[in-house]
C-alpha cells in the first residue's frame, strides 16, 4: 500500500479502548475544521468537520472538540476497531476555499 | 454510484520528461481539486476547477498545471520533471465550489516516481 508519511507520530490503543488524536492548527483566521482518514493505499475519506461557532461535534463513534484559544483540534474515537486503523489528518480552511492538512498521525490498533 | 477515478495509478518518468494524470470526479460534482501528498510535506493544496475555471490555485511553480472539461472531468499535467515531484497525487471533487461548500470525495491517487 501507499506509505502517507515515514516518520508520522504513531498512536498505538487497544481494540475497545478509546483514542484521542490531537491537532494544532496554524491559522487564527480558520473557521472550519475537517477530520480525514487515510487508510494505506486509498485516498483521504471524510470523517467529521466543525465550524468555528462550535465546540463539540458528535458523530458515529467519533467527536471532534475544538479549542480555539489554543487552536487545537482533537478528534476521539470511541470502542476504537481494527478498521480504524489509519493516519488521521486534520484540515483547516482559512477563508481562502483551498485546505491545509495536518501532518497526521498514525493510529494503530492491537487485539 | 461510482467514486472519484484517477488514472493511471502509478507511472514512472525519468527527469525532463512531462506526465498527464487524469481525474473523473463523482456524476454531478462540478468541483475538482488537485493535492500532492509527500512524507516530508503531507498534503499540499495544488489548484481547483470549478466549470472548466481554476479558482484557486497553490504555491506550486508554473510546470505544474491542470484544466477541466465540459464535463468536469479534469486533468493535471507537470512538465520537465524533478525528483522532487514524486509523490502521490491525488483529486477529489464536490458538489460545490471551495472546501467550505461541503465534503471532499477523494479518488485513491496517482503514484508518480520520477527517476
Amino acid at each position: 500500500g501507499e506509505s502517507v508519511g515515514l516518520h508520522l507520530p504513531t498512536l498505538s490503543v487497544q481494540e475497545g479502548d478509546n483514542s484521542i488524536i490531537n491537532c494544532a492548527y496554524s491559522n487564527s483566521a480558520s473557521d472550519y475544521f475537517i477530520w480525514y482518514k487515510q487508510e494505506s493505499g486509498k485516498g483521504p475519506q471524510f470523517i467529521i468537520d466543525i465550524r468555528s461557532n462550535m465546540d463539540k461535534r458528535q458523530g458515529q463513534r467519533v467527536t471532534v472538540l475544538l479549542n480555539k484559544t489554543v487552536k487545537h483540534l482533537s478528534l476521539q474515537i470511541a470502542a476504537t476497531q481494527p478498521g480504524d486503523s489509519a493516519v488521521y489528518f486534520c484540515a483547516e480552511n482559512p477563508y481562502t476555499d483551498k485546505l491545509i492538512f495536518g501532518t497526521g498521525t498514525r493510529l494503530q490498533v492491537f487485539p | 454510484k461510482a467514486g472519484v477515478t484517477q488514472t493511471p495509478r502509478y507511472l514512472i518518468k525519468t527527469r525532463g520528461q512531462q506526465v498527464t494524470l487524469s481525474c473523473s470526479p463523482i456524476s454531478g460534482h462540478r468541483s475538482v481539486s488537485w493535492y500532492q501528498q509527500t512524507p516530508g510535506q503531507g498534503l499540499q493544496f495544488l489548484f481547483e476547477y470549478f466549470s472548466e475555471t481554476q479558482r484557486n490555485k497553490g504555491n506550486f511553480p508554473g510546470r505544474f498545471s491542470g484544466r477541466q472539461f465540459s464535463n468536469s472531468r479534469s486533468e493535471m499535467n507537470v512538465s520537465t520533471l524533478e525528483l522532487g515531484d514524486s509523490a502521490l497525487y491525488l483529486c477529489a471533487s464536490s458538489l460545490g465550489q471551495g472546501a467550505r461548500t461541503g465534503e471532499l470525495f477523494f479518488g485513491e491517487g496517482s503514484r508518480l516516481t520520477v527517476l
